[in-house]
């Protein structure tokens, strides 16, 4: 596609729910990062992929947090057992190269995530 | 963690006039980005300045850097309905600054 998609756009979850999200970057991307951004606030870093290696999650909030990409391509952010605070905007983003401090990323539009 | 913070949190302005929008940091920095939000587009990658830069150009945007300072500034000359946005700097991919400043342009 021409861009970062994400999938779903809106997902309203009951807390305790398990819940997935979709990244599929641009196509040939390397790289590929999830962020956190809550109400009002800018993104914060969750988790970052090189190809299908997750070489850094340490902006995961906890072990409920689980983000694969097992074929280097589409990525899948899992949330178990979802909290009241687990409620923000998830952003994937995508970069065609390895220079992950320089090269510009590309960002899907989000999934807003509401845990009622 | 954010590590530093974007002012003015707000700006109010009429077409045609020019924003400026500052960022500080704590940390030193390799590179320092300039990101812009909005509900129609999502986060758009705007500049990047380099650590050895002091002052870099693209079209109406005109970012400076002041690394003694641990500041940078966004500049946006006459401005336009279209730049309704927030803007937010972030240094490297694991850190996005602050809350952003929030930027409305009058027509």
């Amino acid at each position: 596609g021409a861009g970062v998609s994400q999938s779903p756009r809106y997902k309203v979850a009951k807390r305790g729910q398990d819940v997935a999200l979709r990244c599929d970057p641009i196509s040939g991307h390397v790289s590929l990062f999830w962020y956190q951004q809550a109400l009002g606030q800018g993104p914060e870093f969750l988790t970052y992929f090189q190809n299908e290696a997750q070489l850094d999650k340490s902006g995961l909030p906890s072990d409920r947090f689980f983000a694969e990409r097992p074929e280097g391509s589409v990525s899948t952010l899992k949330i178990q057992r979802t909290q009241q605070e687990d409620s923000a905007v998830y952003l994937c983003a995508s970069t065609s190269g390895l220079a992950i401090d320089t090269d510009t990323q590309y960002f899907g539009p989000g999934t807003r995530l509401t845990v009622l | 963690s954010q590590q530093g913070e974007e002012d003015p949190q707000a700006l109010s302005i009429q077409e045609g006039e020019n924003a400026t929008m500052n960022c500080s940091y704590k940390t030193s920095i390799n590179n320092l980005q300039w990101y812009r939000q909005n509900s129609g587009r999502g986060l758009v990658h705007l500049i990047l300045i380099r650590s050895n830069e002091r002052e870099k150009h693209s079209g109406r945007l005109r970012v400076t850097l002041d690394t003694s300072k641990k500041s940078s500034s966004l500049l946006i000359t006459a401005s336009r309905a279209a730049d309704t946005a927030s803007y937010f700097c972030a240094r490297g991919f694991k850190t996005i600054f602050g809350a952003g400043t929030r930027l409305f342009v009058k027509a």
